[in-house]
């Protein structure tokens, strides 16, 4: 079968590699997820979205993965840079849902190693 | 530019007392969040205005918790009686318009400290 990432609350990269986070998402439901970048002191930071329609998007260094079957999403970030650390969250909408109203998952701090 | 600002950025709070926290939304933005930060966690929802009806506060975790948006800009998160476990980031978002739009900014927070 196809295997899935676990969900890692740290993750430690050298600069230039790929990072890849992983979440699971609760809701079968949910048709729209998000990935948000912290860092330290300051609110959350969109990074790139996907409805529940597509399995992949992407953006400028960024590409996000949802598997429908397993509840899995994944961002890979492409030669991550050190201004990529921060810890980073998906968040999940159900339909209907008023804006806003994402459940969060557990976040992953991403260390970039000079 | 201008975002989200939220004043204080940081309080404490003796055990009993209450708190009132401010959120400034990007001017012209309808709709506005409260989320609660615990250390380590990712937001949770508390409530959400769009101008100044607030359309949902089924995430306030009691009735000590009380939000305003009065005008439709500056909102208000007001915390009665604090307790220790009302010790988080409180963080504010806004958003453009009042249909399902899900780019949210965020403000830094306020991190409430109750003792």
């Amino acid at each position: 079968g196809e295997s899935v990432g676990l969900h890692l609350p740290t993750l430690s990269v050298q600069e230039g590699d790929n990072s890849i986070i992983n979440c699971a998402y609760s809701n079968s439901a949910s048709d729209y997820f998000i990935w948000y970048k912290q860092e330290s002191g300051k609110g959350p930071q969109f990074i790139i979205d996907i409805r529940s329609n597509m399995d992949k998007r992407q953006g400028q260094r960024v590409t996000v993965l949802l598997n429908k079957t397993v509840k899995h999403l994944s961002l890979q970030i492409a030669a991550t840079q050190p201004g990529d650390s921060a810890v980073y969250f998906c968040a999940e909408n159900p339909p209907d849902t008023n804006a806003g109203k994402s459940t969060f998952g557990d976040g992953t701090t991403l260390t970039v190693k000079p | 530019g201008a975002g989200v600002s939220q004043s204080p950025r940081y309080k404490v709070a003796k055990r009993g007392q209450d708190v009132a926290l401010r959120c400034d939304p990007i001017s012209g933005h309808v709709s506005l969040f409260w989320y609660q930060q615990a250390l380590g966690q990712g937001p949770e929802f508390l409530t959400y205005f769009q101008n100044e009806a607030q359309l949902d506060k089924s995430g306030l975790p009691s009735d000590r918790f009380f939000a305003e948006r009065p005008e439709g800009s500056v909102s208000t998160l007001k915390i009665q009686r604090t307790q220790q476990e009302d010790s988080a980031v409180y963080l504010c978002a806004s958003s453009k318009t009042g249909e399902p739009t899900y780019e949210q900014y965020f403000g830094p927070g306020t991190r409430l400290t109750v003792t």
